[in-house]
């Protein structure tokens, strides 16, 4: 089944805390990215990738790092989470070539304490 | 990206057909017009997307005008199950780049029983 998967679902995490959000698609897409999403603010998006090694920010993108060693997996990583970190995180992958963002992932609802 | 504007919310009756209108008035000829739904706090589905010409798929019809500066979402035989927020986006595709993608607020349809 095609699918792009998210870990973990829930988090909860103390402010300064690294952590790693994973994002896996098996699909070959070229092209991923993260979106976090705020009561009343929509989906912004923070950093995306058009290829391995290939990545570039978004419009939210200050406190977050990505990266993209493999084709399949896109993690997000917060160095020094903080409480205004707290949101529902989205992954998501296309094929490419203007295609749009066809698969989303079911979502990380992260709360930073 | 052109602007996109949608109603809040909208009520629709079971069964009925659900009409969910965008404006994008100030699209370029060489952007499509894109939507996506986003049931209660899953990752957003796309649902389809046309140029100039009346789209249907599986999911939906999607009517764009002829001067191509609104549109309408059409859901011909509403369900429970299509409540949900309806994000019309606007985009150029096909550039041989990636292409981010911009959701607003969204438009949150009720199917009522």
């Amino acid at each position: 089944e095609a699918q792009v998967t998210q870990n973990p679902r829930y988090l909860i995490t103390v402010t300064g805390k690294k952590l790693t959000v994973t994002c896996s698609q098996n699909m070959n897409h070229e092209y991923m990215s993260w979106y976090r999403q705020d009561p009343g603010l929509g989906l912004r998006q923070i950093y995306y990738s058009m290829n391995v090694e290939v990545t570039d920010k978004g419009d939210v993108p200050e406190g977050y790092k990505v990266s993209r060693k493999e084709k399949r997996n896109f993690p997000l990583i917060l160095e020094s989470p903080s409480p205004n970190q707290t949101s529902l995180y989205f992954c998501a992958s296309s094929t490419g070539q203007g295609s749009p963002e066809a698969f989303f992932g079911q979502g990380t609802r992260l709360t930073v304490v | 990206d052109a602007k996109t504007t949608q109603p809040t919310s909208m009520d629709c009756a079971e069964g009925r057909a659900a009409n969910l209108p965008c404006n994008h008035s100030t699209i370029s000829g060489n952007e499509y017009v894109y939507w996506y739904r986003q049931i209660h706090s899953q990752g957003p589905q796309y649902i389809i997307h046309g140029l100039k010409n009346n789209e249907t798929n599986e999911m939906a019809s999607l009517i764009i005008t002829e001067d191509r500066k609104s549109s309408t979402l059409i859901l011909p035989h509403a369900t429970l199950r299509d409540t949900a927020v309806y994000y019309c986006i606007v985009r150029v595709a096909n550039s041989g780049g990636y292409q981010k993608v911009t959701f607003g607020t969204g438009t949150k349809l009720q199917v009522i029983p």
